[in-house]
């Protein structure tokens, strides 16, 4: 199976600051007949399921703002929040759907500092 | 907008069976697959398998290949994950999710809680 880690495990970054969230695969996600990067990323608050931020890597789901950007190529991944708003305090994930099964970060918490 | 109402709530002993269901509505039937996953407290979302609506063909995690068994009702567009002989380490939150390679639409989840 494909093991996605994360860094870091946790982070907290003041109200209005850059939040900078990595994953790392165990193998390329990059999938070299379409060149896209199978991978997306979710954030999840407490008592709700993930919600879908970014998928492709860097394609942004329909109604996510666009301070949320996913980037990478390859094995290395960055989801950063431009300016940290109140509401982004959550529970961030990666997931690969590049080959099954699809796995799961650890998840990286992000706190308002 | 696709909408997937899971069941309620259950607590099981070790070595029993669940059954966890997921009512779907809001797209065109057979055009996902469904997935489902569960999550343990602090980690990260784990996948049990998929089914096809329409053949209802399975694919199953490795992990779960001898306990875990997925049904499909295509009259009342429900689908059900089974889990027998359960463990402790088996109480999670499992979600159905639609499978459109990245998950976008979950169900509520359902928590199934297993203790003597």
């Amino acid at each position: 199976d494909i093991v996605l880690t994360q860094s870091p495990d946790s982070l907290a970054v003041s109200l209005g600051e850059r939040a900078t969230i990595n994953c790392r695969s165990s193998q390329s996600v990059l999938h070299s007949a379409n060149n896209k990067n199978y991978l997306a990323w979710y954030q999840q608050k407490p008592g709700q399921p993930p919600k879908l931020l970014i998928y492709w890597a860097s394609t942004r789901e329909s109604g996510v703002p666009d301070r949320f950007t996913g980037s990478g190529s390859g094995t290395d991944f960055t989801l950063t929040i431009s300016t940290l708003q109140a509401e982004d305090v959550a529970v961030y994930y990666c997931q690969q759907y590049h080959t099954n099964p699809p796995t799961f970060g650890q998840g990286t918490r992000l706190d308002n500092k | 907008q696709a909408l997937l109402v899971q069941s309620g709530p259950e607590v099981k002993k070790p070595g029993a069976s669940v059954t966890v269901s997921c009512k779907t509505s809001g797209y065109t039937f057979g055009s996902f697959d469904i997935n489902w996953l569960r999550q343990a407290t602090g980690q990260g979302p784990e996948w049990l398998g998929w089914m096809n609506p329409n053949n209802g063909h399975t694919g199953y995690a490795q992990k779960f290949q001898d306990r875990v068994t997925m049904t499909r009702d295509t009259s009342t567009r429900t689908f059900y994950l089974e889990l027998s002989s359960l463990r402790s380490d088996d109480t999670a939150v499992y979600y159905c999710v639609l499978d459109k390679s990245w998950f976008d639409s979950w169900g509520q989840g359902t928590l199934v809680t297993v203790s003597s």
